[in-house]
């Protein structure tokens, strides 16, 4: 089993539609929850980035951590064609840990927005 | 101006060649990584390099060997190319060792092996 599962999809939605993203993952060690998307052929960019617990909005983005569920969640508003793109998430642990120093990534999200 | 830059950025080689990728950041970052990224889109994580000291080193192949002859320049050099290997290899640094802060990452380089 993966430490960081993520349905790969792929997700199609309509413009304008809210998009819901997530992963769950297993180490309990994991305090700081990021997303990053990826557009073809290009590299990762950091979306949005979380530590421990909580929410985090940032224009159309919402980040949720859940640590009871060991669950994440990224929400896009009023989807645009330009935000389709793979959504991976990824996860650091404290000092310390097996984890340290390292990004454990999902598999990352395939979605398409059409207009 | 790019921020993380990888050479070269597609790679086509036999199997059993020799290759290098190098990669340079003008962050001023004190951490790089070197990640791959396979066909199904899983990044996993091979060597990080804090301030040119090795800090992780991810049971990679000893066919893979980084170098980082500063804390701006990480160079991954694989001997002996397998069919396997052909993946995407993506450079990315990040300000601090432990990697709390994100990564900025690289464009990446498409290595196909024949």
């Amino acid at each position: 089993q993966k430490e960081v599962e993520q349905d790969p999809g792929p997700l199609s939605v309509p413009e304008g539609a809210i998009v819901s993203l997530n992963c769950t993952y297993s180490n309990s060690a994991f305090q700081y929850f990021m997303w990053y998307r990826q557009y073809s052929r290009k590299g990762p960019e950091l979306l949005m980035y979380t530590y421990s617990s909580g929410n985090k909005e940032d224009g159309r983005f919402t980040a949720q951590v859940d640590k009871s569920s060991k669950y994440i969640s990224l929400f896009i508003r009023d989807s645009q064609p330009s935000d389709s793109a793979t959504y991976l998430c990824a996860m650091s642990a404290v000092a310390g840990g097996t984890s340290y120093g390292k990004l454990t990534f999902g598999q990352g999200t395939i979605l398409t927005v059409h207009p | 101006d790019t921020a993380v830059s990888q050479t070269p950025k597609y790679l086509v080689t036999q199997m059993g060649n020799d290759k290098s990728i190098k990669c340079e950041q003008n962050l001023g970052h004190d951490t790089m990584y070197w990640y791959k990224q396979d066909s199904k889109k899983f990044l996993k994580i091979m060597f990080s390099y804090n301030n040119k000291e090795l800090i992780i080193n991810e049971t990679v192949p000893n066919r893979f060997s980084p170098k980082s002859p500063d804390k701006a320049h990480l160079n991954l050099h694989i001997n002996s190319l397998e069919l396997g290997d052909s993946a995407v290899y993506f450079c990315a640094s990040s300000p601090k060792m432990t990697g709390t802060y994100g990564y900025t990452f690289g464009s990446g380089t498409r290595l196909t092996v024949v």
